[in-house]
């Protein structure tokens, strides 16, 4: 199956920073969506984003659905130790019948130094 | 409250057995999902379900088998067929296939280590 391109794979920052992550593929999307994952637990939606262009936030999240539909970033302000986890882009592409499944990328291992 | 949970957490499993992953969700979805998560590697999709009594393979269906005899719930069987099965098994439901909002809602995982 597709995957999409997440990057970066990993990020190292100090507390306080922000954070940025980017998500593209080359298939056109209707929905993005962003999960973050805590270790050992399933992943939690943060930001669901259906039109293209559009910027979406909830708090210190702001994601934003691309122009061309084949792309979306997440940014997060004044990280927190919280914040720490994996980040999982997906996006959703469902024209009518069938399967109305989610394309994963591998996600971007958040991790903060205090 | 409402949500999707899996049981059991930690499940281990000798080589040549077969294992049931439980799943129930009590949000009155429609569709339910099993993905398999290996480090590095994103989730994958193993089997999925729109309706009652019909699923439908996923890319890495192999080795694997389910059923859908309830709306709430979901079942995973990992059978010895399955070459690989260590694993962080997840499941997800959503609404409807096509409805805006359909977005996914996952479970706690289970994680299945073969001794």
């Amino acid at each position: 199956g597709q995957q999409l391109n997440q990057s970066p794979q990993s990020m190292f920052i100090q507390e306080g920073e922000d954070v940025s992550m980017n998500c593209t593929s080359s298939s056109i999307f209707n929905t993005w969506l962003w999960y973050k994952q805590d270790p050992g637990e399933g992943p939690v939606l943060l930001i669901a984003l259906y039109k293209a262009g559009e910027l979406t936030s909830n708090g210190r999240l702001t994601a934003q659905f691309g122009i061309t539909r084949k792309d979306s970033f997440l940014n997060i302000s004044a990280s927190i130790p919280s914040d720490v986890g994996i980040y999982f882009c997906a996006g959703r592409m469902y024209s009518g019948g069938g399967a109305d499944g989610l394309t994963f990328g591998k996600g971007t291992h958040l991790i903060i130094q205090p | 409250d409402g949500g999707i949970t899996q049981s059991p957490k930690y499940l281990f499993r000798k080589e040549g057995q077969n294992v049931t992953l439980s799943c129930e969700q009590n949000l009155n979805h429609d569709a339910m999902y099993w993905y398999r998560q290996d480090p590095g590697q994103g989730l994958r999709l193993i089997y999925y379900s729109q309706i009652v009594n019909d699923f439908q393979k996923g890319d890495i269906a192999e080795g694997y088998s389910v059923s859908r005899e309830k709306k709430e719930s979901f079942p995973l069987t990992v059978t010895s067929a399955q070459k690989n099965p260590t694993a962080f098994y997840l499941c997800a439901s959503n609404h409807s296939p096509g409805r805006r909002g359909g977005e996914q809602f996952f479970g706690p995982g289970t994680r299945l280590t073969v001794l």
